[in-house]
C-alpha cells in the first residue's frame, strides 16, 4: 500500500522569505500523481499543485514550485516570497493513475506553516 | 456551479444517536469520497464511490454508511455515534478515481459527539 509521510509537523517562515515543506512516498508503481493541497483556517481544501511521475519537469504555478525526485520519491514544496495570507496546514497526496480502490488521494498527515511579519 | 456543498456545517450529537451528512455535487463527478480529519492524523478516507450505485470501504469505514442512488448525492450515515467521532467531516469529488484531476472538496461538517 502507498504511504505519504511529511516528517515537519511544523514550520515557520518570514514574511518576503523561502520556505521548503518537505514529503516523501512509498510506492511500486511507475505510473502515479502527487498533490499538494492546502488548508487555509477557513479549513477550505484548496489545491496548490500538481506534478505527473512522468514528467520530468518540476510544475511551478507562480510563487509555488516543487522538487519532484522519482528515485528519491520525496517532493517537496518550495513557497517563495511567502505571504502572510499563505500561513495554512498544507497537505501532501498521493494519487495512482489507476482507477478503482488504487485511485484514491492518499494523504500525508500536514504541515502547519506559520508566516511572520 | 456550486461544486461540492455539504450540510451541516456544525453538529452536536448525544453518544448512541443518529444522524445523516449530506453531500451533493453539481459537476456530473463520478468519483465522490468522504474523508475525516483529526489533528495529527491528516484526512482519512472512510468510504468512496466510483459511480451511482458503487460504493466501497475505505480506511476508517467502521460506525459509517453510505449509499449512492444519484450522481449527484453521497449521504454519509453515523448509525451510533460515538465520542471516537468527533472529527470534521469532508465530502469531494472528482471526475473519476486515480489520475491526475483535481479533487474537489467541500467546506466540511464539524462533529461533536457528546
Amino acid at each position: 500500500a502507498q504511504t505519504v509521510t511529511q516528517s515537519q509537523p511544523e514550520m515557520s517562515v518570514q514574511e518576503a522569505e523561502t520556505v521548503t515543506l518537505s514529503c516523501t512516498y512509498d510506492t511500486s508503481e511507475s505510473d502515479y500523481y502527487l498533490f499538494w493541497y492546502k488548508q487555509p483556517p477557513s479549513r477550505q481544501m484548496i489545491l496548490v499543485i500538481r506534478q505527473e511521475a512522468y514528467k520530468q519537469q518540476n510544475a511551478t504555478e507562480n510563487r509555488f514550485s516543487v522538487n519532484f525526485q522519482k528515485a528519491a520519491k520525496s517532493f517537496s514544496l518550495k513557497i517563495s516570497d511567502s505571504q502572510l495570507g499563505d500561513a495554512a496546514m498544507y497537505f501532501c497526496a498521493y494519487r495512482s493513475d489507476y482507477g478503482g480502490s488504487q485511485g484514491n488521494l492518499i494523504f500525508g498527515k500536514g504541515t502547519k506553516l506559520s508566516v511572520k511579519p | 456551479n456550486a461544486g461540492v456543498t455539504q450540510t451541516p456545517k456544525f453538529q452536536v450529537l448525544k453518544t448512541g444517536q443518529s444522524m445523516t451528512l449530506q453531500c451533493a455535487q453539481d459537476m456530473n463527478h463520478e468519483y465522490m469520497s468522504w474523508y475525516r480529519q483529526d489533528p495529527g492524523m491528516g484526512l482519512r478516507l472512510i468510504h468512496y464511490s466510483v459511480g451511482a450505485g458503487i460504493t466501497d470501504q475505505g480506511e476508517v469505514p467502521n460506525g459509517y454508511n453510505v449509499s449512492r442512488s444519484t450522481t449527484e448525492d453521497f449521504p454519509l450515515r453515523l448509525l451510533s455515534a460515538a465520542p471516537s467521532q468527533t472529527s470534521v467531516y469532508f465530502c469531494a469529488s472528482s471526475i473519476t478515481t486515480g489520475g491526475g484531476y483535481e479533487q474537489y472538496f467541500g467546506p466540511g461538517t464539524r462533529l461533536t459527539v457528546t
